[in-house]
């Protein structure tokens, strides 16, 4: 089945301790993308990436970190979390299809930074 | 299921009826657009997309309309079933802009039975 894995779905954690959220797709494309939702400010894009060793910052990428060193994982880093990190995390890669981007969504992580 | 948004607009529709959700977009270079549809506790998903040399496309019970003057969006669903209940984002996005994608708010749909 084709997907997009986003591993915790839920996670608690205290200012400053490191975290990794991952991010594994199985449809091997060649862009994915981290978004973080909040109420009533939609997705915003934090990182993304166009291809392997390829990444780029989105909207909001302060604080965010990421890696692509496989096409299949994009895993993101918060290397000392804050409160106002506390939010609900997305993954989503899609297909390079010229101008056509069909993003495909994981289920998402919901973090709390206390 | 979680809540994606608290302080959403919101439509509320009779099972059967045929809903409007209504996007203004903000990039006046902006050529391609995309509905996607979030299901409570779920990520979003794609419902259709249109390009800005269209002005209409229709998918199965779902037509999205496109007027590029006063650059608004709506997406129109026929025959609205309890399934449909959601939040529903409208994307925009410059064909030559790469990947960035831009996400409205959003609208929630409730329907009723």
């Amino acid at each position: 089945e084709a997907q997009v894995t986003q591993n915790p779905r839920y996670l608690i954690t205290v200012t400053g301790k490191k975290l990794t959220v991952t991010c594994s797709q199985n449809m091997n494309h060649e862009y994915m993308s981290w978004y973080r939702q909040d109420p009533g400010l939609g997705l915003r894009q934090i990182y993304y990436s166009m291809n392997v060793e390829v990444t780029d910052k989105g909207d909001v990428p302060e604080g965010y970190k990421v890696s692509r060193k496989e096409k299949r994982n994009f895993p993101l880093i918060l290397e000392s979390p804050s409160p106002n990190q506390t939010s609900l995390y997305f993954c989503a890669s899609s297909k390079r299809q010229g101008a056509v981007n069909i993003q495909y969504f994981g289920a998402g992580t919901r973090l709390s930074v206390l | 299921g979680e809540s994606v948004g608290l302080h959403l607009p919101t439509l509320s529709v009779q099972e059967g009826d045929n809903s409007i959700i209504n996007c203004a977009y903000s990039n006046s270079a902006s050529d391609y657009f995309i509905w996607y549809k979030q299901e409570s506790g779920k990520g979003p998903q794609f419902i259709i997309d249109i390009r800005s040399n269209m002005d209409k496309r229709q998918g199965q019970r779902v037509t999205v309309l496109l007027n590029k003057t006063v650059k608004h969006l709506s997406l129109q669903i026929a025959a609205t079933q309890p399934g449909d209940s959601a939040v529903y984002f409208c994307a925009e996005k410059e064909m030559g802009g790469g990947f960035k994608t831009i996400f409205g708010a959003g609208t929630r749909l409730f329907v009723k039975a």
